[in-house]
């Protein structure tokens, strides 16, 4: 079935580094790859998102990588910030009749970012 | 703020009664999708409605329902409760269907079954 999976589960960083997730999936039809990030009492907030059209998306310290062959991508977050620090979840969009609707989650990465 | 209201923001139930849970989406936005996030299972997908149709089913039991009314709002009801229903559900919107734009996620309802 169509699977997520995400890694590593927890990070930790000192403020100025950089942070790297790593997303793997399973349904090569997949062709959308948003990005979320959860402070805790919050929701989901989209924070960048790619599509299988393109390798790479910059938005200012946050990028998303995108390697449809071997069918991962990543999130990587440059010159990390206390702010940053949140759970952060990768999604595949499902393919298929009413799957294309339909975001899978990984499990989730908690970022700490160290002052 | 991402512009998706979800009502209310928490709600303390006992075993076998029914509640509703709202949702507002963004202005204009005509999808509304339904997640249930839990400790062991993660981000859930639960249904899809785009402009007041069912468009997509995800793991949601048949104890739980949801519509969308004419002016977009939705409900998702949740009937004979257990405690392993007892979770974060998340209202998400997007303008048209995930195929060309993105979903924004509410604040969420947080749901306790005692």
């Amino acid at each position: 079935g169509e699977n997520v999976e995400q890694h590593p589960s927890t990070l930790s960083v000192q403020e100025g580094d950089s942070a790297v997730i790593k997303c793997t999936y399973s349904d090569s039809a997949s062709n959308y790859f948003p990005w979320y990030k959860q402070e805790l009492g919050k929701g989901p907030q989209l924070i960048i998102d790619i599509r299988s059209n393109v390798g790479e998306k910059k938005d200012q310290r946050i990028a998303v990588t995108l390697n449809k062959t071997a069918k991962h991508f990543s999130l990587h977050i440059t010159e990390t910030q206390p702010e940053d620090s949140a759970v952060y979840f990768c999604a595949a969009r499902g393919s298929g009749e009413g799957g294309y609707n339909k975001l899978i989650f990984g499990a989730g990465t908690r970022l700490a970012v160290h002052p | 703020d991402s512009g998706v209201t979800q009502t209310p923001k928490h709600l303390i139930t006992a075993t076998g009664q029914r509640v509703t849970l709202r949702c507002s989406p963004r202005s204009g936005d005509l999808s509304v999708y339904w997640y249930q996030q839990s400790l062991d299972q993660g981000l859930q997908f639960l249904i899809h409605y785009y402009n007041g149709e069912e468009r997509a089913k995800g793991n949601i039991l048949e104890r739980f329902s949801a519509q969308q009314f004419p002016d977009l709002h939705s409900e998702l009801n949740l009937s004979s409760l257990e405690l392993g229903d007892s979770a974060l559900y998340f209202c998400a919107s997007s303008v048209l269907d995930l195929f060309n734009t993105e979903a924004f996620f509410g604040q969420g309802t947080r749901l306790t079954v005692v």
